[in-house]
């Protein structure tokens, strides 16, 4: 199987930040490659997928990049309702996910 | 409005199994995978698998091969995952999601989730 990993495994930002997170994958998965966000006691919802193709109603200050193994997400100004668990997840084949990221309050 | 109704939470004794279902409304069923997430108290999203509801075919990642079992019944719109021999780490939140088919989908509604703990 795929396997992917993300970094860092948790982060501190202040609001207005510009945070980024990566997402390795063990093989070439092209761009198929989708980013969630994840809430507390929340289900995930869908931000990217395609590597970069943002999902409606996502805001456009998260921004996805990347091919073959190497992934980015990015986002430009850190605002409150953004501190959550972000993960990766890969489409290629099976949809296993990344590790998470957690992006915490400074 | 599109909608995955999952079944209740359940306690279970080790080694036993657990059927969770997953009802779909607001679409054809059909249409879409159902894929199969679990997630551990504090822990990340674990992706278990995938089945066609309209062809039956499924994927299981490797790990759960020989204990998941999916299956569904198109004419009331719900998918089914059966997990059995069942320990103390399969506790967790386990979710139904929808996704598109084939490479390059993603699951953009998830069903609510439905806690299985394991314990003697």
């Amino acid at each position: 199987d795929i396997q992917m990993t993300q970094s860092p495994s948790s982060l501190s930002a202040s609001v207005g930040d510009r945070v980024t997170i990566t997402c390795r994958a063990s093989q070439s998965i092209s761009t198929y490659l989708n980013w969630y966000q994840q809430k507390p006691g929340k289900v995930p919802k869908i931000l990217i997928y395609a590597a970069s193709s943002l999902h409606s109603g996502v805001p456009s200050r998260f921004t996805g990049s990347g091919s073959g193994t190497d992934f980015t997400l990015t986002i430009t100004s850190l605002q409150p309702e953004d501190f959550a668990t972000y993960y990766c997840q890969q489409s290629y084949n099976t949809r296993a996910f990344g590790q998470g990221t957690k992006v915490e309050i400074k | 409005q599109v909608q995955l109704v999952q079944s209740g939470a359940e306690v279970k004794k080790p080694g036993a199994s657990v059927k969770v279902s997953c009802k779909a409304s607001g679409y054809s069923f059909t249409n879409y995978d159902t894929n199969w997430v679990r997630q551990a108290t504090g822990q990340g999203l674990e992706w278990m698998g995938w089945m066609n509801p309209n062809s039956g075919n499924t994927g299981y990642a490797q790990r759960f091969q020989g204990r998941l079992s999916f299956t569904r019944n198109t004419s009331i719109s719900t998918a089914y995952m059966e997990l059995s021999s069942l320990r103390s780490e399969d506790t967790a939140v386990y979710y139904c999601a929808r996704g598109e088919f084939g490479s390059g989908s993603y699951s953009d509604y998830w069903g609510q989730g439905t806690l299985v703990t394991v314990s003697s």
